[in-house]
């Protein structure tokens, strides 16, 4: 059984930087669909970006990707996602939201990781 | 790349069969057979019900079902429970390693 579990809550102040990690365990990590999926308050789910670890580059969702950065430490079995330049906007939950039986679909999720952008 | 579209909210009665449309582009659900769709309830993480369009994951009733025609993919829930008051978000691969998600539909049981 894979377990995906998230870091914890942050809050971040407007221009900084966030880092979110995703560990997994009970399957071969370097196999996985990384993907990193966030809902702000009142709103639907967004794709951020994911990476397959054994094939090393991510890819991006086009509105975030002069902002986010998605990592894979295979060694650690971890995840990474910063999201950079901060605004209120980012304020959400972010899921570590991983295709643990196949690349088309998201089917082991994380607890999610709450990010709060405030002055 | 825009956002899929569902309908804000749909209700059903218990034992009722409520279906959820989800309307692309060609260039999302009409170009490719990966069509999911997740079960969110508040404070949870979504839960996967379909995917490929009309595969159901280990432990999903046969409740429910996904189809697909053209542009637009499907979510039927049949025999409507209680429990199954939630969010209903589709996603489709989009091309480019990219996937995109619909803004959510309500489902209520009356």
């Amino acid at each position: 059984q894979v377990q995906v579990e998230q870091s914890g809550a942050e809050v971040k102040k407007p221009g900084s930087s966030v880092n979110v990690s995703c560990k997994t365990s009970g399957g071969p990590f370097r196999n996985f669909a990384i993907n990193w999926v966030r809902q702000a308050p009142g709103q639907g789910l967004e794709w951020m970006g994911g990476i397959i670890p054994s094939l090393g580059t991510p890819d991006y969702a086009q509105a975030l990707q002069d902002r986010v950065t998605i990592i894979a430490d295979e060694s650690a079995s971890t995840a990474y996602m910063e999201l950079r330049s901060l605004r209120s906007g980012d304020t959400a939950v972010y899921f570590c939201a991983v295709g643990c039986r196949g690349y088309s679909r998201f089917d082991c999720w994380g607890q999610g990781s709450l990010v709060t952008v405030s002055s | 790349q825009s956002a899929l579209t569902q309908p804000r909210s749909v209700s059903g009665s218990p034992g009722q069969s409520v279906t959820i449309s989800c309307t692309g582009t060609s260039g999302d659900i009409g170009a490719y057979n990966y069509v999911s769709w997740y079960q969110h309830h508040p404070v949870t993480a979504p839960k996967l019900l379909i995917y490929d369009v009309n595969k159901r994951p280990s432990g999903v009733p046969d409740r429910f079902s996904g189809s697909k025609s053209g542009n637009t993919a499907s979510l039927t829930i049949s025999g409507l429970r209680a429990e199954d008051e939630a969010d209903y978000y589709c996603s489709s691969y989009a091309g480019d390693y990219s996937y995109i998600f619909a803004s959510g539909t309500k489902v209520t049981v009356l």
